[in-house]
This record gives C-alpha cells, structure tokens and sequence, in this order.
C-alpha cells in the first residue's frame, strides 16, 4: 500500500482557515486520496475523498496536487468542534476501503 | 439510527476466556471491518467482509476471528483473550463513497 505522510500536530485559531498537508509520492494512479477524523472517544468519521480533482463539501475541501503526490484538506474557518486527529488514506479503490490509518495530524484549535 | 453499533461499549475479562464483539449495522451494506486502536499505533486492520460467509485477513489478524451470516452483522472473536489485546476496537462498514464507524469498544483483559 502506497503511505502518506501527514505533520504530527498543527495548531490553529478559532475562526481561522486551516490547511492541513499530505505527502503521498508513491501514489499510484488508481489510488483515492480519503480525509477521516477522529474527535476524542469517537470512532473516525468521513471527511471528504477524491481521485484527482479538487472536491468541495459542506465539511472541508480538498486540493490535490497536478502530480498528486500531495494533497491539501482545507477548513474554512476552524470551529472547537475542528480540534481531532486528522488521517490522510490512500485507498486502491473507492469501494473496499479496507484503509492503512498512518498516526494521522493532532489539530489543535485555540479559542 | 445509528449506521454503525457495537456493543458492549466496555468490557473487562480475564486472560483465556473467550470474548464476542458484537457489530449491527443498518442498511444492509456488503463491506464491514474491524479494527483496533492502541496508543501510538493508530488503527490496525484486523479482519474485513465483502459480504456474506466472505471474510478476510488484516494487519493484526492473529488471536481473532470473524463470521458472517447475514449481512447486518460482524461479529469478533477473541478465541483465548491475551492481556496484548487490551486495546480499543471499532467495526465500520463501506457505503462505496465512505465509511461509517462506531463508538468503539474498550476491552481489558486482566
């Protein structure tokens, strides 16, 4: 399975945009590119996914690179609720999902 | 409704004694999983069903098995439970645009 490579931690201000980055060089050219989250005690949750252009939902966006050997999950404006780990997956198609979870960013939002 | 439901949501055992996760979901989706969550490891695959009497090997599959008689229901086994697999544990499901979650179960084994 081709791995991502996410920071371990970013910090960000309540009602700012937040740009989380995601390096996957050995992407292939059937993988997806997935966004889950993971607030505290919960099981993950669906962020957004795409193949290779630019996806937009009521969530978050995502910007994938020309080459997309990176990625990009955008919040437009940072909520409390936004502080969670984030994980950037990489999944040969879009239907079996059986993801690899790498540690995934801590996403720090301060008031 | 809750796509996704496990149950216990805690659970203490003791080391050797046979352990059952019990995971419902709704809408009758094909693809379900399992994974466990430990400190400083993320999520591990655990084992995975593309449908019914289908099950598959993941990451971590060792001490662990699954069966699937219908399809609303994924149920992990721990044969001999090791104090190793005191961890966290979610079941998902595969909708073909995303997956769903649950709550997790916590289970100890002391």
């Amino acid at each position: 399975d081709a791995k991502t490579t996410q920071p371990n931690s970013m910090e960000s201000n309540e009602e700012e945009p937040v740009h989380l980055p995601c390096n996957h060089s050995t992407i292939s050219g059937t993988d997806y590119i997935h966004w889950y989250r993971q607030l505290p005690s919960q099981g993950p949750e669906y962020v957004i996914h795409g193949l290779t252009s630019n996806v937009n939902n009521r969530m978050a966006s995502l910007a994938i690179a020309e080459d997309r050997k990176s990625s990009t999950l955008i919040l437009h404006r940072a909520t409390l609720r936004d502080a969670a780990v984030y994980y950037c997956i990489l999944s040969e198609d879009n239907y079996g999902q059986n993801f690899v979870f790498g540690p995934g960013t801590r996403l720090s939002v301060l008031p | 409704d809750a796509e996704i439901t496990q149950s216990p949501r805690h659970k203490i055992t003791e080391t050797g004694r046979q352990v059952t996760l019990a995971c419902h979901q709704t809408w009758n989706h094909n693809n379900m999983f399992w994974y466990r969550q430990d400190l400083g490891h993320g999520l591990r695959l655990i084992h995975y069903s593309y449908g019914v009497h289908d099950t598959n090997k993941g990451e971590v599959s060792d001490g662990y098995s699954v069966s699937r008689s219908n399809t609303e229901d994924l149920p992990l086994t721990l044969e001999s439970a090791a104090s190793s697999q005191t961890s966290v544990y979610f079941c998902a499901k595969a909708t073909g645009t995303e997956a769903f979650f649950g709550q997790g179960t916590r289970l100890t084994v002391v």
